[in-house]
């Protein structure tokens, strides 16, 4: 079975700096894909970014980007020039991919990091 | 509609007590999953839905739950003789098709709902 482990559960970082969440996870698969889901007060899972295993190349959105180490089985997020809005809850998350017969496509997530942005 | 929709936002119950969740998938989404979040927790797998069956049941934690979905569309979540412990926050999420793996745009992927906040008193 594949876990996930987020080992910050709360961080905080001023307005306009930049700041890391952790996430490890452990899995025997090789193909697999791996996310960062934002839950703000609303409680609705809203996607961030997503990185594919077989990929070499960090996965980049805007402000938002990845250090995916695929040895060290780590896959952090850098938040750049941190916003007020950027405040919520962040979920590392693992899926098996379609080779693996997985069927079900379901998401391992980790307990979270509660990420507080200071004015 | 628009995205997925999940009602009561808020359901209080009394312990052992029935109660059913509902979500509304995007149109045209054939696959559904639920998950729990419990305080403190990520999210657990409870159920995946592709169509109207159920292919994967593997994270329904007791007999006391069940879930359905009919036309390939509403699927309702049931807890019976709720506890105290089954008090979390119940979400709902779609996709375009078994296989599809949450991609960036609105239209495309793994969409959740806002939840249901499940309190059992």
């Amino acid at each position: 079975a594949q876990t996930v482990t987020q080992s910050q559960p709360e961080m905080s970082v001023q307005e306009a700096e930049t700041v890391t969440l952790s996430c490890t996870y452990d899995t025997s698969e090789s193909n697999y894909y791996l996310f960062w889901y934002k839950q703000p007060p609303s409680r609705q899972m809203i996607l961030v970014i997503r990185q594919e295993a077989y990929k070499q190349q960090n996965a980049t959105e805007n402000r938002f980007s990845v250090n995916f180490q695929k040895a060290a089985k780590s896959f952090s997020l850098k938040i750049s020039d941190s916003q007020l809005g950027d405040t919520a809850m962040y979920f590392c998350a693992f899926m098996m991919g379609p080779s693996t017969g997985a069927g079900s496509y379901q998401l391992t997530f980790g307990k979270g990091t509660k990420l507080s942005v200071i004015p | 509609g628009a995205g997925v929709s999940q009602s009561p936002s808020n359901k209080v119950t009394e312990k052992g007590k029935d109660v059913e969740l509902r979500c509304d998938p995007i149109s045209g989404h054939t696959a559904l999953y639920w998950y729990r979040q419990s305080l403190g927790q990520g999210l657990e797998f409870l159920i995946y839905f592709q169509g109207n069956s159920a292919p994967d049941k593997s994270g329904l934690p007791s007999d006391r739950f069940s879930a359905e979905r009919t036309g390939g569309s509403v699927s309702t979540l049931t807890i019976q003789r709720t506890q105290q412990e089954d008090s979390a926050v119940y979400l709902c999420a779609s996709s375009p098709q078994q296989g599809s793996l949450g991609g960036l745009s609105s239209n495309y992927g793994y969409t959740f709902g806002s939840g249901t906040r499940l309190t059992v008193v």
